[in-house]
């Protein structure tokens, strides 16, 4: 089955610097690859996603790129602000039919002000 | 916005009892799936469902059962509950031929003493 490795697990960032944070997939046929966004006390949430006809995708200060290649993707956040603290989950579909997702073990993000 | 909603945030529960999840979404989405939450281990696919009376095995299905009865619940049931069954558990919705899992609810966390 798909198998989705994410890193680093914490991450720690002064107030407007750059996070990155990244994720390897192992099938080849996964197409699509979301990233969520996890506050405290709440569900998981969609912040951004791209899919595999596309190398790049932003939204604001946040971006998400795809190498199919080496299978691997990641999430960008630029100028980071307190707010973007939270616990960030990548994904991709999973085989059992593709309509579930298989996701990453999650990375805390702590933005220092 | 789609609205998933959990029927209660936190549970406490002793070995051996059933145990019942709801999760109830407002938006007519064909998809519903429930996820287990630990640290260290992201979110793990325990069950889903594409329709009504439908339901397909996750990765980690042993000691849960799923009901869906109308389209817009769908039930978690911990048959008799042990103590490696505390977790979080989330619920989530999507569209019929979207990838992924769409809209998540706050999530239940169970403790089972």
């Amino acid at each position: 089955g798909e198998n989705v490795e994410q890193h680093p697990s914490t991450l720690s960032v002064q107030e407007g610097d750059s996070a990155v944070i990244k994720c390897t997939y192992s099938d080849s046929a996964s197409n699509y690859f979301p990233w969520y966004k996890q506050e405290l006390g709440k569900g998981p949430q969609l912040i951004i996603d791209i899919r595999s006809n596309v190398g790049e995708k932003k939204d604001q200060r946040i971006a998400v790129t795809l190498n199919k290649t080496a299978k691997h993707f990641s999430l960008h956040i630029t100028e980071t602000q307190p707010e973007d603290s939270a616990v960030y989950f990548c994904a991709s579909p999973s085989d059992t039919g593709r309509r579930a997702l298989t996701f990453g073990s999650g990375t805390r993000l702590q933005v220092q002000p | 916005d789609v609205k998933v909603t959990q029927s209660s945030r936190y549970l406490v529960k002793r070995t051996g009892e059933k145990v019942f999840l709801e999760c109830v979404q407002d938006m007519d989405h064909e998809n519903m799936f429930w996820y287990r939450q630990d640290p260290g281990l992201g979110l793990r696919l325990i069950y889903f469902s594409y329709d009504v009376k439908m339901k397909e095995k996750g990765d980690i299905p042993e000691g849960y059962s799923v009901s869906r009865e109308k389209k817009e619940r769908f039930s978690l049931i911990l048959e008799s509950a042990s103590t490696n069954q505390t977790s979080m558990y989330l619920c989530a919705s999507s569209l019929s031929g979207h990838s992924g899992s769409g809209s998540f609810g706050p999530g239940t966390r169970l403790l089972v003493l």
